[in-house]
């Protein structure tokens, strides 16, 4: 079974500091895909990244990046220089391809609070 | 363009009672799915789409959940005898088959 956890519930920086999101995975596929999804207070979940399995290559995209590790099943997500709009529950997320189609399974969620 | 559009926003029943909540994919998406996000939980996969047919419904709690999608666009939730259990936000996303879903706003269930 596919399983994602995001062990930190919650995280508070002050403005400008930077952050790291942790996300460690589980599956038995060979070919999968992990995501990253911010879920602001209005609710709507936001696209931001999508990895596939045979891409360990690090990504950045402005203060974003992200790290991907295969050997330790790890999708870890960091923010440079946080701001205050930037607060919101980020969730990690793992596909899983099953008689078509991609169904997401998601971590608990990270709650994100950037002060000033 | 726009995005995938939910409605209602909110709805508000009480036990036993029939609900749908509507889903208005992105234009051109075939992939349709429905999630269910309890408070201070991930979204939970409930039922998939591709064109009209139902390709996985293996996330459905109990017969009670049923999902259509008969032209291969909109798409309905339909909840029968409605239990308060069942309150959460319900989100449906659509892709085009490249592995990334786009979500809508969600309708936030409320049973009372």
């Amino acid at each position: 079974a596919q399983k994602v956890t995001q062990a930190q519930t919650e995280i508070s920086v002050v403005e400008k500091e930077d952050v790291t999101l942790d996300c460690v995975y589980e599956t038995r596929d060979t070919t999968y895909y992990l995501f990253w999804y911010k879920q602001p207070p209005s609710g709507e979940l936001v696209f931001l990244i999508r990895r596939n399995s045979f891409d360990e290559q690090n990504e950045i995209s402005g203060r974003y990046s992200w790290n991907f590790q295969k050997s330790t099943s790890s999708f870890n997500f960091t923010i440079t220089a946080s701001q205050v709009v930037d607060s919101a529950v980020y969730f990690c997320a793992l596909s899983e391809a099953r008689r078509g189609g991609n169904k997401l399974t998601f971590g608990t969620g990270t709650q994100l609070k950037v002060e000033l | 363009g726009a995005g995938v559009s939910q409605t209602p926003s909110n709805k508000v029943t009480e036990k036993g009672k029939y609900v749908e909540l509507r889903c208005d994919p992105i234009s051109g998406h075939t992939a349709l799915y429905w999630y269910r996000q309890s408070l201070g939980q991930g979204p939970e996969f409930l039922i998939y789409f591709q064109g009209t047919g139902a390709a996985d419904d293996s996330g459905l709690p109990n017969d009670r959940f049923f999902a259509v999608r008969p032209e291969g666009s909109v798409s309905t939730l339909k909840i029968q005898r409605t239990e308060r259990g069942d309150s959460a936000v319900y989100l449906c996303a659509s892709s085009t088959g490249d592995e990334t879903q786009y979500f809508g706003p969600g309708t936030r269930l409320l049973v009372l």
